[in-house]
C-alpha cells in the first residue's frame, strides 16, 4: 500500500512570506496529524484531525499557523507570515482508527522548511 | 504536561546489545511507543507498550514499568544499519497525538 505522501519535500522562503504544505494520508486512515520537528529534537504535535474535524490543536500557534482537512482526506498546513524559528521539518502522519491510542502512526517523508 | 528524558547519544559495537532508557512524566498515560528515524528520513514505528513487561519483535524488545514511569528499548545483534535516532513517545490525555522525547542518537562502531 502507498505510504503517506507530502509535498513539497523542500521549501526555502524569506521571513514574513507565506508557505503551504500538503499531505495525502494512507487510504482509509481516519486520523491525520501534523508534527513540527526542529533539528536535534523530537517531533512536536501541532494538530490532529479525526476525519475532517479537529481533535487537538492546543500546540498550534494559531496567530500564524492554520490547517484544514477538507472531505476528511488530504490536508494542508499553512504558515502566514513565517518567522525564522519556523525553520523545521513538518511531518504528516496518519493512523487507521478513530480514537484508539494503540493505533500505529505512519509518517510521511516530511517537508524541510528553511526561513531566511 | 508531559515530558520525557532519554540519553542524547549512545555508542555500541556491531553485534553487541544496547539498551536505550526513557523516563517520563505525564498527566495522562496510555502507553509508550518507540520510533526509529534515520538521518533525513521519516520516523518509523518500532514498538508499543501499554502494560508492564517486555514486548519482543525480532531483534528489538521494549520494556515498560508504569509504576516507575520508565521504559527501555533493547536492540540485539546490532547492525550498522541500526545507526539512527531512537525516540520514545507517550500517548495520553484526551487525544492520540504523541509527545516525543528529544531522541537518542545511536552510533554503531565496527
Amino acid at each position: 500500500e502507498a505510504g503517506v505522501a507530502q509535498s513539497p519535500r523542500y521549501k526555502i522562503i524569506e521571513k514574513r512570506q507565506s508557505v503551504a504544505f500538503w499531505c495525502n494520508p494512507i487510504s482509509g486512515h481516519a486520523t491525520l496529524y501534523w508534527y513540527q520537528q526542529i533539528l536535534g529534537q523530537g517531533p512536536k504535535l501541532l494538530i490532529q484531525f479525526q476525519n475532517n474535524g479537529v481533535v487537538d490543536d492546543s500546540q498550534l500557534p494559531k496567530d500564524r499557523f492554520s490547517a484544514e482537512r477538507l472531505k476528511g482526506v488530504d490536508s494542508t498546513l499553512k504558515i502566514q507570515p513565517a518567522k525564522l524559528e519556523d525553520s523545521a521539518v513538518y511531518l504528516c502522519a496518519s493512523s487507521l482508527g478513530v480514537g484508539s491510542s494503540t493505533d500505529t502512526q505512519y509518517f510521511g517523508p516530511g517537508t524541510r522548511l528553511t526561513v531566511l | 504536561g508531559q515530558s520525557l528524558e532519554q540519553p542524547s547519544e549512545v555508542t555500541a559495537v556491531e553485534g553487541a546489545i544496547v539498551q536505550i532508557n526513557c523516563t517520563y512524566q505525564t498527566s495522562g498515560f496510555y502507553g509508550l511507543s518507540w520510533y526509529q528515524q534515520h538521518d533525513g528520513g521519516a520516523p518509523t514505528f518500532l514498538s508499543y507498550n501499554a502494560l508492564d513487561g517486555l514486548e519482543e519483535t525480532g531483534r528489538f524488545s521494549s520494556f515498560l514499568s508504569r509504576s516507575d514511569s520508565y521504559g527501555y528499548l533493547l536492540l540485539q545483534e546490532l547492525q550498522m544499519k541500526d545507526s539512527a535516532s531512537y525516540f520514545c513517545a507517550v500517548s495520553g490525555g484526551g487525544a492520540d497525538g504523541l509527545t516525543f522525547g528529544k531522541g537518542t542518537h545511536l552510533i554503531i562502531q565496527p
